[in-house]
């Protein structure tokens, strides 16, 4: 079946430490995104990608990597400048024709707890 | 500054009847407004779009209305039923393919 898988679905990590969220898509899909989400708040872009070896910083890029090296994975890397990171993780993947539209596909999420 | 605000963090309705979520946005510019649902440790599934040259968009028990000049968005269900239970998040996408979401609201359907 077609879909986007994130791994791990639950994962802690001590302070100071960096830890990388998978994200796989099969969908063939063009762009991939990262959003993070936190209670009362809506999803904040992280970092997005149109094409391989390309990506943009979102509006909360600070304390985060990511890279692109294959057009099926978008792995995100929470480094340990970033200074608030417990957190429910999304990744997204998008046609190049939904770009426009706004209809994106998630994955389950991922949660990331600092211990 | 907030691009789009869900002014209700929750609601609760009785099945059978209808829900109404709002949305309300703040730049007049946005070429595409989404809805979203989101259950529990799950990520959201697109849900309805309208785009803004349309003032409504139905797929089923879903319609969306766009009121530009109130720069109001709404998403009506009807009839509620328990699984329709969710998150809603709104969502508008700017010219140059931003996307910006809601902070949701938490729809109870109750049996």
């Amino acid at each position: 079946d077609g879909g986007i898988t994130q791994s791990p679905k639950y994962l802690f990590r001590k302070e100071g430490q960096n830890v990388t969220l998978s994200c796989e898509q099969n969908l063939n899909h063009d762009a991939m995104y990262w959003y993070r989400q936190d209670p009362g708040q809506g999803l904040r872009l992280i970092y997005y990608s149109q094409i391989v070896n390309d990506f943009q910083k979102g509006d909360i890029a600070e304390g985060y990597s990511v890279s692109r090296e294959k057009k099926e994975s978008f792995p995100l890397t929470v480094t340990s400048a970033q200074k608030n990171p417990t957190a429910f993780y999304l990744c997204a993947s998008s046609t190049e024709t939904d770009i426009g539209t706004g209809e994106l596909f998630f994955g389950e999420g991922s949660r990331l707890t600092v211990l | 500054d907030q691009q789009v605000k869900q002014n209700s963090p929750s609601l609760s309705v009785q099945e059978g009847r209808i829900s109404i979520l709002n949305c309300d946005y703040t730049n007049s510019m946005f070429d595409y407004f989404l809805w979203y649902k989101k259950y529990p440790a799950e990520g959201p599934t697109f849900l309805i779009s309208i785009s803004s040259i349309k003032d409504k968009n139905e797929d089923g028990r879903f319609t969306v209305f766009l009121n530009k000049s109130a720069k109001h968005l709404s998403l009506h269900i009807v009839p509620s039923q328990p699984g329709d239970s969710a998150v809603y998040f709104c969502a508008v996408v700017t010219g140059a393919n931003n996307l910006f979401f809601g902070t949701g609201t938490r729809l109870t359907v109750i049996p």
